[in-house]
């Protein structure tokens, strides 16, 4: 049983280039999200997902899309990397009774 | 709508001293979820405690204890005796209790050092 995963753990991109940031669960949760945690700003959500299909913005939503193709996949897609999309990213999962689970982060700079 | 509160950003304390970290909490639903996660130097988020509204006795796991209070809104977490392997952001975090599908929300954190 891995839990979160995530791909990749670091990852440097040029201002304009796009990428694809991967998150994978096991525990065959319902929900799944995204986080942005930049430092002494505590955690921000991005994207959230209640299940395949289904997908809604949290707090951060520019600049970023996702989609949910089964309930083990949550990837996120930055369209075009900009400098203030520097931060660490965290994918998660969450129980119905409410324990949210983290993935290991990826690190992430736009130059 | 909800919201969490830690009023600490940074605490300090010598090794072996007790600290208490606080996080208040506001939300019109009567029954909720409070969580607390510890997130080290390393980086990674780690779960510690999920404590359901209708349960307001305190829990103890080792060193830790925390003290819910419904009347005060407040999800209090003690550590006794700090070690400097305690040190790490604390998040204390809030959802509802009906639905698994909404997000948590968090507060913005606590710095624990703990020093030698």
């Amino acid at each position: 049983n891995a839990g979160v995963t995530q791909t990749p753990k670091f990852q440097v991109l040029k201002t304009g280039q796009s990428m694809t940031l991967q998150c994978a669960q096991d525990m065959n949760h319902e929900y799944m999200s995204w986080y942005r945690q930049d430092p002494g700003m505590g955690l921000r959500l991005i994207h959230y997902s209640v299940g395949a299909g289904i997908t809604d913005q949290g707090e951060v939503p520019n600049g970023y899309n996702v989609s949910r193709s089964t309930t083990e996949d949550f990837p996120l897609r930055l369209l075009s990397a900009a400098p203030s999309q520097t931060s660490v990213y965290f994918c998660a999962s969450k129980r119905r009774s409410g324990e949210q689970y983290f993935g290991p982060g990826t690190r992430l700079t736009v130059t | 709508a909800q919201k969490v509160t830690q009023a600490q950003t940074e605490i300090s304390v010598v090794e072996k001293e007790d600290v208490t970290l606080d996080c208040v909490y506001e939300t019109r639903d009567t029954t909720y979820y409070l969580f607390w996660y510890k997130q080290p130097p390393s980086g990674e988020l780690v779960f510690l405690i999920r404590r359901n509204s209708f349960d307001e006795q305190n829990e103890i796991s080792g060193r830790y204890s925390w003290n819910f209070q419904k009347s005060t809104s407040s999800f209090n977490f003690t550590i006794t005796a700090s070690q400097v392997v305690d040190s790490a952001v604390y998040f204390c975090a809030l959802s509802d209790y009906n639905s698994g599908n909404t997000p948590l929300v968090f507060g913005k954190g606590t710095r624990l050092s703990v020093i030698a």
